[in-house]
């Protein structure tokens, strides 16, 4: 079974700050990794997944995410957060072998002040 | 090109009665799945279905919950007998084939209140 853990709830970052959001992971299996984000009143979007290719993943809207397969993480990054970045962020987890649903996270706000 | 829609985008209803969520995915898109995203939670997976398999119905939460989907096209989620703390975002996401590797494209949702 997979499982998905983003600790607390709430980001808080000013405009050009970086941007730093965690998620760890917990899965038997060789994990596929995902990140979405949700804007206001719209649905899920993907910004990036990993699929045992590169470690360092690029994702849309200068956004990138590392796994660490030592550290079981799979933290999202970018170097200089821009006011449309404010949106809830979703880590999620499915596996090879395994069901092919989505596991999520709890989310996270990010919240960018100028 | 038309990504996945939803209606209604929202639903206020009485507790006890039913309710029909409709899902119409990408076209060409063969797995289909549903999600409930209740206030201040992730993402809870519900059911999916891919082509002509039986769906995988490891999520539904009750006997009250069920699904369809005519072929690879429209889906419909049900609720019987609706129940307060069926109050959440029906989220239906799809994707091009079955892999666990397979972006899912996600609807906005219907936002679903139970009164």
């Amino acid at each position: 079974a997979q499982s998905v853990t983003q600790l607390g709830s709430h980001v808080s970052v000013s405009e050009g700050a970086l941007v730093l959001l965690r998620c760890n992971y917990s899965s038997s299996v060789p994990p596929y990794l995902f990140w979405y984000v949700q804007y206001p009143n719209q649905g899920l979007q993907l910004l990036l997944k990993y699929t045992s290719a590169a470690t360092l993943v690029k994702g849309i809207n200068g956004f990138e995410a590392e796994f660490k397969k030592s550290e079981t993480s799979f933290h999202l990054t970018k170097p200089s957060a821009h006011m449309s970045d404010a949106a809830e962020y979703f880590c999620a987890v499915s596996a090879w072998g395994g069901s092919e649903k989505l596991v999520f996270g709890k989310g996270m706000k990010l919240t960018v002040n100028p | 090109g038309a990504g996945v829609s939803q209606s209604p985008s929202n639903k206020v209803t009485e507790k006890g009665k039913d309710v029909e969520l409709r899902c119409d995915p990408i076209s060409g898109h063969t797995a289909l799945y549903w999600y409930r995203q209740r206030l201040g939670q992730g993402l809870e997976f519900l059911i999916y279905f891919q082509g002509n398999s039986a769906p995988d119905k490891s999520g539904l939460p009750s006997d009250r919950f069920s699904a369809e989907r005519t072929g690879e096209s429209v889906s419909t989620l049900t609720i019987q007998r609706t129940q307060q703390e069926d109050s959440a975002v029906y989220l239906c996401a799809s994707s091009l084939g079955s892999g666990v590797q397979e972006t899912q494209y996600f609807g906005p949702g219907t936002r679903l209140l139970v009164l």
